[in-house]
C-alpha cells in the first residue's frame, strides 16, 4: 500500500524563490499535517487540515508561508519569497482524523536547502 | 519553557543492556502520550502509545505518570537495530501533536 507521498524530495534553491512542496495522504485519511524539523527546535506542526478545511494555522512562522488543499488527495505548502532560515526537513503525515485521535503517518519529507 | 522536554543523548549503550528514556510535558490538560522512533535522515514512525496503567510491547515498556506529567519508555535487552532517535508526543486534544526533540540511542557491539 502507498503510504504519504511527498515530491520534490529534495530541493535547492536561492534565496527569494518561490517553493512549492506537494503531499499526497494516505487514500481515506481525513486529517493532513505539515510539519517542519530542524536540529534546533525539533518537528513542528506548522498546519492541519480537516477534511481539506484548514483547522489550525498557528504554527505557520509568517505570511510568506502558505498552505493549501483543493482535493482530499493532494496538498501543497508554499513559501514566497524563500529565506536561508527556511532550511530544515518538511514532513506531511496524514490520519483518519477527529474527533479521536489516530496515529500519524509520515510521509518521508522534503530536504530544503535555500541558499 | 518547552512543552514537552526530553535528555537529547546521546545514549551510548552495549548490546544487549537495559535502557531508559524520561520525558516531561507541561501541560496537565493533555490528554493522551506516545513515543515515536526516528532513524536517522527518515520519517517518524509510531513506536507505541503510552497508557496510565503501563503498557508493554515485546522489550520495550511505556509508563504514564500524570501526577509528576511524566513519560518514560525502557527497552530491554537493546538491539543494533534499536539505535535511532526516539520521540516523546503529547496530543492536548483533537489532532495536534507536539513533539519532543528526541532522545538519541546508540547501542554498540
Amino acid at each position: 500500500d502507498a503510504g504519504v507521498i511527498q515530491s520534490p524530495r529534495h530541493e535547492v534553491t536561492e534565496m527569494g524563490q518561490e517553493v512549492t512542496l506537494r503531499c499526497k495522504p494516505i487514500s481515506g485519511h481525513n486529517s493532513l499535517f505539515w510539519y517542519r524539523q530542524t536540529m534546533m527546535r525539533g518537528l513542528e506542526l506548522l498546519i492541519y487540515f480537516n477534511n481539506n478545511v484548514p483547522i489550525d494555522d498557528s504554527g505557520m512562522p509568517e505570511d510568506r508561508f502558505s498552505a493549501k488543499m483543493p482535493n482530499a488527495s493532494f496538498s501543497t505548502l508554499k513559501i514566497q519569497p524563500s529565506e536561508p532560515r527556511d532550511s530544515a526537513v518538511y514532513f506531511c503525515a496524514s490520519s483518519l482524523g477527529s474527533p479521536t485521535y489516530n496515529e500519524q503517518f509520515f510521509g518521508p519529507g522534503t530536504r530544503l536547502t535555500v541558499l | 519553557r518547552k512543552e514537552v522536554e526530553q535528555d537529547p543523548g546521546p545514549f551510548n549503550v552495549p548490546e544487549g543492556a537495559t535502557v531508559a528514556f524520561n520525558c516531561t510535558y507541561s501541560n496537565s490538560a493533555s490528554q493522551s502520550f506516545f513515543w515515536y522512533r526516528q532513524d536517522c535522515r527518515k520519517e517518524p514512525k509510531l513506536l507505541m502509545s503510552v497508557y496510565s496503567s503501563g503498557n508493554e510491547d515485546g522489550r520495550f515498556t511505556a509508563q504514564l505518570n500524570r501526577a509528576s506529567q511524566y513519560i518514560s519508555l525502557l527497552i530491554r535487552d537493546s538491539k543494533l537495530s534499536d539505535s535511532a532517535t526516539y520521540l516523546c508526543v503529547v496530543n492536548r486534544g483533537g489532532n495536534k501533536l507536539t513533539f519532543g526533540t528526541g532522545t538519541q540511542l546508540k547501542v554498540e557491539l
